[in-house]
């Protein structure tokens, strides 16, 4: 089965640009995970869609983030403008649903942002 | 709100030596419990899982994890380690309520096994 896709697998941008990335899930998952993981630390949720809907969206910085799941498939994570502490690696994930019993998150090879 | 604490932040190992890495989790409610492994280059891969029932848990590669509720632990553990159990490990924890259902990950343990 595929996993999950991320692109670009790296990208450097000049802080105060703007910069987009993309996922595509495991086919038939209904649920997709956003996560910022900052060098030495763990991943932190930025955002999670059921389908197209925004189920947590808590931990995101809507300022300057914005995600979109339009159709309930792909989707991507905007960042604009950027700030130098954006440097991470953005990892999207995705479930089968939210439910009890199938949590189990499938990770993509993630982005990682360099902002200089 | 939900936390994750793994003490260790790098262990070095000669092969064959036993692994046990710490996980303490805090949060109130039933939880699902995971550990993930991330070989370098690679992406996050599930090595086991608790959700209920037996507390001692068998995943992938001869590693094993115990559920100690009174503990809040989910320490993780393999008798014998191998020079490709070089990775980073994250402990991970959610609530299995309807909805949001993401995780809470630790800031990770690096493990390097030395031939």
């Amino acid at each position: 089965e595929a996993g999950v896709a991320q692109s670009p697998r790296y990208k450097i941008i000049e802080k105060r640009q703007s910069v987009a990335f993309w996922c595509n899930p495991i086919s038939g998952h209904a649920t997709l995970y956003w996560y910022q993981q900052i060098l030495g630390q763990g991943p932190k949720l930025l955002i999670q869609f059921q389908n197209n809907g925004v189920v947590d969206d808590s931990q995101l910085p809507k300022d300057r983030f914005s995600a979109e799941r339009l159709k309930g498939v792909d989707s991507t994570l905007k960042i604009q403008p950027a700030k130098l502490e954006d440097s991470a690696v953005y990892l999207c994930a995705s479930s089968l649903h939210g439910g009890a019993q199938n949590t189990e998150a499938f990770f993509g090879q993630g982005t990682r942002l360099t902002v200089v | 709100a939900q936390s994750v604490s793994q003490h260790n932040h790098h262990v070095i190992l000669s092969e064959a030596a036993s692994l046990e890495l710490g996980c303490n989790y805090s949060y109130g409610g039933t939880v699902n419990l995971f550990w993930y492994v991330q070989y370098p280059g690679q992406h996050l891969q599930l090595l086991l899982k608790y959700f209920s029932g037996d507390p001692l848990v068998k995943g992938i590669k001869g590693f094993e994890a115990e559920f100690i509720k009174s503990k809040f632990s989910f320490n993780l553990r393999k008798p014998s380690v191998q020079w490709s159990d070089t990775a980073e490990y994250f402990c991970a924890v959610n609530s299995p309520r309807t909805g949001a259902n993401n995780l809470f990950f630790g800031t990770g343990t690096r493990l390097t096994v030395i031939p």
